[in-house]
């Protein structure tokens, strides 16, 4: 089982639409959550972390449930320029290290279409 | 602030060649990684650096030496690149984690093709 497991998609959607990512996670003992986004040939630039309490950024919002080790992201009113990987990275102590190991997702794929 | 460069952008090598891949970054970051992508299988960790002369092993090490000489420098070295190398390089920096910076900042990437 992969640490950190995202639907591939690709997910195609209208302008004005919402839609939903998910991923789950396999080590209980993460600490910080991520969403980052990764345009066509870019490098992942930091969306959005993702809080037990849940919070919001405009249009995206990211929820985290500890319990079931389970991120997801809702995006409200896509964009054209929404259109991008959507990379769910999850961070944990490498044994006991202070380094913060960042273990990312294959990533979802979104295209946002007129 | 220019953040996190690399250099190369783009190579082309042949099998048994060598090559050093070098990234700098101008935040001051203790924290520096070098990750490669590749389709279908994510980013993975292949060496990182907690500091100016410290280096360890990540997920994928095989294949790859790297140097922080310098706090703003992390250098990639393949002593005889393959064909399974060929993959997109992408460095990233860091605040120590549990900080307010614990953010990884990515370079550009660098696209490098073994023959």
């Amino acid at each position: 089982r992969k640490e950190v497991e995202q639907d591939p998609g690709p997910f195609n959607v209208p302008e004005g639409a919402t839609v939903a990512f998910n991923c789950t996670y396999s080590n209980s003992a993460s600490q910080s959550f991520f969403w980052y986004r990764q345009d066509c040939r870019k490098e992942p630039k930091l969306l959005m972390s993702v809080y037990s309490s849940g919070n919001e950024d405009g249009r995206f919002t990211a929820q985290l449930n500890r319990a079931s080790q389970y991120i997801s992201l809702l995006i409200r009113d896509s964009k054209l320029s929404d259109s991008a990987t959507y990379l769910c990275v999850v961070s944990s102590n490498a044994g006991g290290t202070s380094y913060g190991k960042l273990t990312f997702g294959q990533g979802t794929i979104l295209t946002v279409h007129p | 602030n220019a953040g996190v460069t690399q250099t190369p952008k783009f190579r082309v090598l042949k099998t048994g060649q060598s090559m050093t891949l070098l990234c700098a970054q101008d935040m001051n970051h203790e924290y520096m990684y070098w990750y490669r992508q590749d389709p279908g299988m994510g980013l993975r960790l292949i060496h990182y650096s907690v500091g100016e002369g410290t280096t360890a092993k990540g997920e994928v090490p095989d294949g790859y030496n790297v140097s922080r000489l310098k706090k703003q420098n992390f250098l990639l070295g393949l002593e005889s690149a393959a064909p399974s190398q060929t993959s997109v390089y992408f460095c990233a920096s860091s605040s120590p984690p549990g900080t307010m910076g614990e953010t990884q900042y990515f370079g550009p990437g660098t696209r490098l093709l073994v023959l």
